[in-house]
């Protein structure tokens, strides 16, 4: 398996931009995460879907962010529209079942300007 | 938030066993530890986990206390490549039997020659 794949690696985008960032997770994996990470917060979770239905997004900071996940393979995060403090790098994971490991995908770096 | 503490930071030669303690106190019987590490700006990635039993794979080994407030994962001979910041995380359940990781700061380890 190519494991999780992200794309794009790396956005930049002008303040006041609709953003998309997307995650194919690992086939057969029935959860699925994204994460943000930055220098001041870490890495934080932001949304967590199991079986396609999002079960938590106490973590999604503000109504620009929004996200999907209209089939098992694939999955969306919009942020519209963008702000500079959005900058960061977002990751997805997926895994299968509750108590087992999540893989990481490489993430996305987004800048903001 | 994260329910685990570990120093911040940690060096260790290489070629020598590097011991990475967490202390998460407030554990429950049904949660499980994990041990995620974060190489320079790469998605983390996973190393082990365990719920009472010590647990060992191709990668690390992961002792539990009996009373499960403490865990050390184990690098057996520690290289160069083995810089990076490791997570220690307690899956943190929510309802509906799911559970969710939180990363907290983590330890950043320094293999030096």
């Amino acid at each position: 398996d190519a494991g999780v794949i992200q794309s794009p690696r790396h956005e930049v985008t002008e303040m006041g931009q609709e953003v998309t960032l997307r995650c194919k997770p690992i086939s057969g994996h029935n959860s699925l995460f994204w994460y943000r990470q930055t220098m001041m917060r870490g890495l934080e979770l932001l949304i967590y879907f199991n079986n396609n239905v999002p079960i938590d997004d106490s973590g999604m900071p503000e109504d620009r962010f929004s996200a999907k996940m209209p089939n098992a393979s694939f999955s969306t995060l919009k942020i519209q529209p963008s702000e500079p403090r959005d900058s960061a790098v977002y990751f997805c994971a997926s895994r299968r079942g509750q108590n087992t490991e999540a893989f990481f995908g490489q993430g996305t770096r987004l800048t903001v300007v | 938030d994260a329910k685990t503490t570990q120093p911040t930071s940690m060096d260790c030669a290489e070629g020598r066993a590097a011991n990475l303690p967490c202390n998460h106190s407030t554990i429950s019987g049904n949660e499980y530890v994990y041990w995620y590490r974060q190489i320079h700006s790469q998605g983390p990635q996973y190393i082990i986990h365990g719920l009472k039993n010590n647990e060992t794979n191709e990668m690390a080994s992961l002792i539990i206390t009996e009373d499960r407030k403490s865990s050390t994962l184990i690098l057996p001979h520690a290289t160069l490549r083995d810089t990076a910041v490791y997570y220690c995380i307690v899956s943190l359940p929510f309802s509906g039997g799911y559970n969710k990781l939180i990363f907290g700061a983590g330890t950043r380890l320094a293999v030096h020659p």
